[in-house]
């Protein structure tokens, strides 16, 4: 069971806009930053959004991420084929520990 | 380029200790944490602690009494120890950079190993 919990799915078809949320509390979300990966099958995951909305150098401003509160969220547009992958999201806690989210898997129909 | 660059036995056998070592290249351990995250087949990421260069570590709670993480700055590595390991262990294993100077975490990643469990 993971601490911040995700949607296990989601899907959506080419050129629309997809939105992944991630819930967690007062001791994680709510009080530090939040980050977004990417995973392709069988690969290592990468960097997709950084503190809170940042996106590193290479991501396209297709991905932007969101938080308000104790919950943040994941925002694809203009998906495409290659989108399809898991994604995970992340935060500091407050014990002092990285805490992820159980991943959400993205279908492009 | 940053690189990390990992290895370790992949085959294990319930109740022996896991050893694991991420390298890396083309950057230096300095002013970063240095981190393993763990993921069981089919399953999500699981965080197993970090260490800084100067020695300085977090672990997860839940793993916290069979994991330790140190690292060797001469040859800029850091080391993964998990003991008295089960099937509940088996996963790809992963070594990964985080920058407390700009909170760019995890923003490179090991290739990844599988580890496997078995008797």
């Amino acid at each position: 069971q993971s601490v911040l919990s995700q949607p296990p799915s989601a899907s959506g078809t080419p050129g629309q806009r997809v939105t992944i949320s991630c819930s967690g509390s007062s001791s994680n979300i709510g009080s530090h930053y939040v980050y977004w990966y990417q995973q392709l099958p069988g690969t290592a995951p990468t960097l997709l959004i950084y503190k809170n909305n940042q996106r590193p150098s290479g991501v396209p401003d297709r991905f932007s991420g969101s938080k308000s509160g104790t919950s943040a969220s994941l925002a694809i547009s203009g998906l495409r084929s290659e989108d399809e992958a898991d994604y995970y999201c992340a935060a500091w806690d407050d014990s002092q520990y990285w805490v992820f989210g159980g991943g959400t898997q993205l279908t492009v129909l | 380029q940053v690189q990390l660059q990992q290895w370790g036995a992949g085959l294990l056998k319930p109740s022996e200790t896991l050893s694991l070592t991420c390298a890396v290249y083309g950057g230096s351990l300095s002013g970063y944490y240095w981190s393993w995250v763990r993921q069981p087949p089919g399953k999500g990421l699981e965080w197993i602690g970090e260490i800084n260069d100067s020695g300085s570590t977090n672990y997860n709670p839940s793993l916290k009494s069979r994991v330790t993480i140190s690292v060797d700055t001469s040859k800029s590595q850091f080391s993964l120890k998990l003991s008295s390991v089960t099937a509940a262990d088996t996963a790809a294993y992963y070594c990964a950079r985080l920058d407390p100077a700009t909170g760019i975490n995890f923003d490179y990643w090991g290739q990844g190993i599988l580890v496997t469990v078995s008797s």
